[in-house]
């Protein structure tokens, strides 16, 4: 099935710890993102990469990393989880860079830092 | 900070009715994106206009963007029960890959 897929889907974490979430697409997608939906506060882009080996930081960046290393993988590595961490975490991919394209999502990763 | 500000931020509505929902930004933008998202899924992408366009028609959804006043609005006609959902604008700038969301409008569709 084309699309971006996401694991896992729910998780829960202990401060401190480290943990990696997957995201892939098969769409041959360039561009492709993380964000982090808060209550109220709607999607906020942590990271983002315009093709493999390219990544940029968004507007909430502290305590993520990523990689870009091949087209279709995009995982986001949390370093040492801290409760403000919680949140659902959405990837998203788009055929360019630039222009008109909307985005495709993943279905979530809802992320509990205890 | 969020380049969109949707208004308002919720909306119930009988079905059948038509529901409105504005988007307002603060930057020169290359396009204007709206989604929907259902409770507990990810989002989706209904629509898209450019800086250049004034209207436009997909299905039972129109969109507008007045880009003298920063501001687009989301029209979906004859409602159904399934149109509920949170709908988020998004925005896209010029030389710019990051697209920028709202807080989004949560419909409710009362059957």
């Amino acid at each position: 099935n084309a699309g971006v897929t996401q694991t896992p889907k729910f998780q829960v974490l202990k401060t401190g710890q480290s943990m990696t979430l997957q995201c892939a697409q098969d769409m041959n997608h360039e561009y492709m993102s993380w964000y982090r939906q808060d209550p109220g506060m709607g999607l906020r882009l942590i990271h983002y990469s315009v093709g493999a080996g390219i990544t940029d930081q968004g507007e909430v960046p502290n305590g993520y990393n990523v990689s870009r290393s091949t087209t279709e993988d995009f995982p986001l590595r949390l370093l040492s989880a801290a409760p403000s961490q919680t949140s659902v975490y959405f990837c998203a991919s788009s055929p360019h860079i630039t222009g008109g394209d909307g985005y495709t999502f993943g279905s979530g990763t809802r992320l509990t830092v205890v | 900070s969020q380049q969109g500000e949707e208004d308002p931020q919720a909306l119930s509505i009988q079905e059948g009715e038509n529901a409105t929902m504005n988007c307002s930004y603060k930057t020169s933008i290359n396009n204007l994106q709206w989604y929907r998202q259902n409770s507990g899924r990810g989002l989706v992408h209904l629509i898209l206009i450019r800086s250049n366009e004034r209207e436009k028609h997909s299905g039972r959804l129109r969109v507008t963007l007045d880009t003298s006043k920063k501001s687009s609005s989301l029209l979906i006609t004859a409602s159904r029960a399934a149109d509920t959902a949170s709908y988020f604008c998004a925005t896209r700038g010029f030389g710019n890959e990051k697209l920028t969301f709202g807080t989004g409008t949560r419909l409710t569709i009362i059957p």
